[in-house]
């Protein structure tokens, strides 16, 4: 069975500071890949998406960057964090079709300070 | 831009009543889609219904889509306390299936 793991939970960072959240999947190959963000009471934001290694669809302009350098592996980085950073940070995965659901990780809390 | 966006905003019902919410979008769609988001969790794919379907059922869920007006629903009918959580209507923009642009959602809240 396929499982996606997103870490950390929690993080606290203070303004100015790099930023780097990691997703892996297990147990399916060439999935797409995606970075949400959603705000308090929110609906989710799309950040970035991947088809493949090395291919990164950004959806929004912003202080972020993503990257995949192993097919099940995606990467949210920041060099420089904002306040208007803070957030739940959700990473998932999906089979690439249009009828494909995404699998949600559970997400990562980040306060910027 | 949200391609889906949901009504209510929030609904607070009793245990064993049904609750109802709504979704509309924007552009034309081969599916829409309904998640479950649990407070601080990721969230969790419930239900896909295609362009060519008017009505679906799973479990206690009834999911309706009505394509000329650009609307969806989902009914959860005698729900529970742990029924509560947010829900989230997603789409495909046209020519844009590698992506699902979510709605805000509907917070539901169920009383025991």
């Amino acid at each position: 069975s396929q499982t996606i793991h997103q870490w950390p939970a929690t993080l606290v960072q203070p303004v100015g500071s790099p930023l780097s959240l990691e997703c892996t999947v297990e147990g399916t190959s060439n999935p797409n890949l995606y970075w949400y963000r959603q705000a308090a009471g929110r609906g989710l934001q799309l950040l970035f998406y991947s088809v493949g290694i090395g291919q990164i669809s950004s959806e929004v302009p912003q202080n972020l960057s993503a990257s995949r350098p192993q097919d099940r592996q995606f990467i949210l980085s920041s060099k420089k964090l904002l306040l208007s950073d803070s957030g739940f940070y959700l990473c998932a995965w999906s089979r690439g079709r249009d009828d494909s659901p995404l699998h949600f990780g559970n997400g990562t809390r980040l306060t910027v300070t | 831009s949200q391609q889906g966006e949901e009504d209510p905003q929030a609904l607070s019902i009793q245990e064993g009543e049904n609750a109802t919410m709504n979704c509309s979008y924007k552009t034309s769609i081969n599916n829409l889609q309904w998640y479950r988001q649990n407070s601080g969790r990721g969230l969790v794919h419930l239900i896909l219904i295609r362009s060519n379907e008017r009505e679906k059922h799973s479990g206690r869920l009834r999911v309706t889509l009505d394509t000329s007006k650009k609307s969806s629903s989902l009914l959860i009918t005698a729900s529970r306390a742990a029924d509560t959580a947010s829900y989230f209507c997603a789409t495909h923009p046209s020519g844009g299936y590698n992506k699902l642009i979510f709605g805000a959602g509907t917070r539901l809240a169920v009383h025991p």
